[in-house]
């Protein structure tokens, strides 16, 4: 079945650090991707998605381009702020039988600190 | 406007009893969907639905689980018999629709639910 493996946290970065958050897949046919992001308290809400290989999805800073030669969606922010400290989720969407189900990661918790 | 709730926010019951979780999905959106988010786990599909009908249930973790949709809009998760380990964080989301293209899922900010 399909599965999606996302690199442990927690991240701890200074503000102003470079962000990277590793995510592999393995699915059948062609999934759409997505990054969706957990902010405290709060419920899960789209980053950003890619619905088709070599496109980028980006948002509010972060980006994530579609690698289907290496099976990945790597999260990237060039510069974190403390306000981005949230719980990051990669997910996979499959087209099999016509419907949406997503297959999500288990999270990777990123803390910046001032 | 109104975005998707979920009540109670936390419910801590005893072994053995009886919970119902409830979602209020965003007006309009036809599909809805219901996970569980365990301590240091990823999302765990439980159940969807488009409209009122449930075409995978292929996610619910036991016959003691169930949910319903009626009128294309409320839904409740029901656990029977609650066990310790079905303590988690019950999620639900909606979308526009389940089919076709992709349509971005809106979660609910979640239901605790703690098993003493």
């Amino acid at each position: 079945g399909d599965s999606v493996t996302q690199m442990e946290g927690p991240v701890t970065l200074s503000e102003e650090a470079f962000l990277t958050i590793n995510c592999t897949y393995t699915a059948t046919g062609y999934p759409s991707l997505f990054w969706y992001v957990q902010y405290p308290g709060e419920g899960l809400q789209l980053l950003l998605k890619a619905t088709k290989a070599d496109d980028k999805g980006s948002n509010k800073g972060f980006e994530a381009t579609y690698r289907k030669e290496t099976t990945s969606f790597h999260l990237e922010k060039g510069s974190v702020q403390v306000s981005d400290s949230a719980v990051y989720f990669c997910a996979l969407s499959s087209t099999s039988g016509g419907s949406y189900i997503p297959t999500f990661g288990r999270g990777t918790s990123l803390i910046v600190h001032p | 406007g109104a975005g998707v709730s979920q009540s109670p926010s936390n419910k801590v019951t005893e072994k053995g009893k009886d919970v119902e979780l409830r979602c209020d999905p965003i007006s309009g959106h036809t599909a809805l969907y219901w996970y569980r988010q365990s301590l240091g786990q990823g999302l765990e599909f439980l159940i969807y639905f488009q409209g009122n009908s449930a075409p995978d249930k292929s996610g619910l973790p036991s016959d003691r689980f169930s949910a319903e949709r009626t009128g294309g809009s409320v839904s409740t998760l029901t656990i029977q018999r609650t066990q310790q380990e079905d303590s988690a964080v019950y999620l639900c989301a909606s979308s526009l629709e389940a089919s076709g293209s992709y349509n971005e899922q809106f979660f609910g900010p979640g239901t605790r639910l703690t098993v003493l």
